[in-house]
């Protein structure tokens, strides 16, 4: 693995199904961020977390949770999908949590019917 | 409230010179980020801003007013793979990215 990975590339859902969006990086980053990408926005932050054991909600985190059991894995899952949570989701990670860049995985684009 | 403002859509000639404008309030200040997104990709990071000035790197430039909430992105000797949306990013006194909604840049021949 290089950087960082999510799993699935996309996915289409019915509505009321939950749905796990997996993100892994391998490059020991201790911050990590899942963001949402609409058409016409900018990118809104839901989740993330400072560092392995602890997250906190972002501008947009209702029907969302997120988990931080360990440095590489910050998986978002939604338990139950809407039609508005259709969108493009991003993982991204950076060292620290204060100034350092930030490195985005490809995205999952999640459709909720 | 926390507000980053840039042009929807922006249209350049290959081989031309573009500037990008990049307006903010913000919540605290603590540095200034510059992606590049192209269509169906994830966003890649091309320049930082912290202090006032102007930062180059090869063919493209990013400047940064503080006083002014300002910034720019300019891009030289603009290359058909030049097209892409810019995303401007201001880092708050929560060290949270604020994004911009991007500037999506046409390249024509």
């Amino acid at each position: 693995i290089a950087g960082i990975t999510q799993a699935p590339t996309s996915q289409i859902l019915a509505a009321g199904r939950r749905m796990t969006l997996r993100c892994t990086q391998d490059m020991r980053h201790n911050a990590m961020y899942w963001y949402r990408q609409d058409l016409g926005l900018g990118l809104r932050l839901i989740h993330y977390s400072n560092t392995a054991g602890t997250t906190g909600k972002g501008e947009v985190p209702d029907g969302y949770s997120v988990s931080r059991a360990n440095t590489d894995d910050f998986p978002l899952t939604l338990a139950s999908a809407v039609p508005s949570q259709t969108s493009v989701y991003f993982c991204a990670s950076s060292l620290t949590v204060s100034t350092d860049t930030q490195y985005f995985g490809p995205g999952t684009r999640l459709t909720v019917l | 409230g926390q507000n980053i403002d840039q042009p929807t859509e922006m249209t350049a000639t290959e081989g031309a010179i573009v500037q990008i404008n990049c307006t903010y309030q913000t919540s605290g200040f603590n540095g200034l980020f510059w992606y590049q997104q192209h269509a169906g990709e994830a966003p890649t990071f091309l320049s930082y801003n912290v202090l006032d000035g102007l930062e180059e790197k090869g063919r493209f430039s990013s400047f940064l007013s503080r006083s002014k909430g300002y910034s720019y992105l300019l891009l030289k000797e603009l290359q058909m793979k030049d097209s892409a949306s810019y995303l401007c990013a201001v880092t708050d006194s929560n060290y949270q990215l604020i994004w911009g909604a991007g500037t999506k840049l046409i390249i024509k021949p």
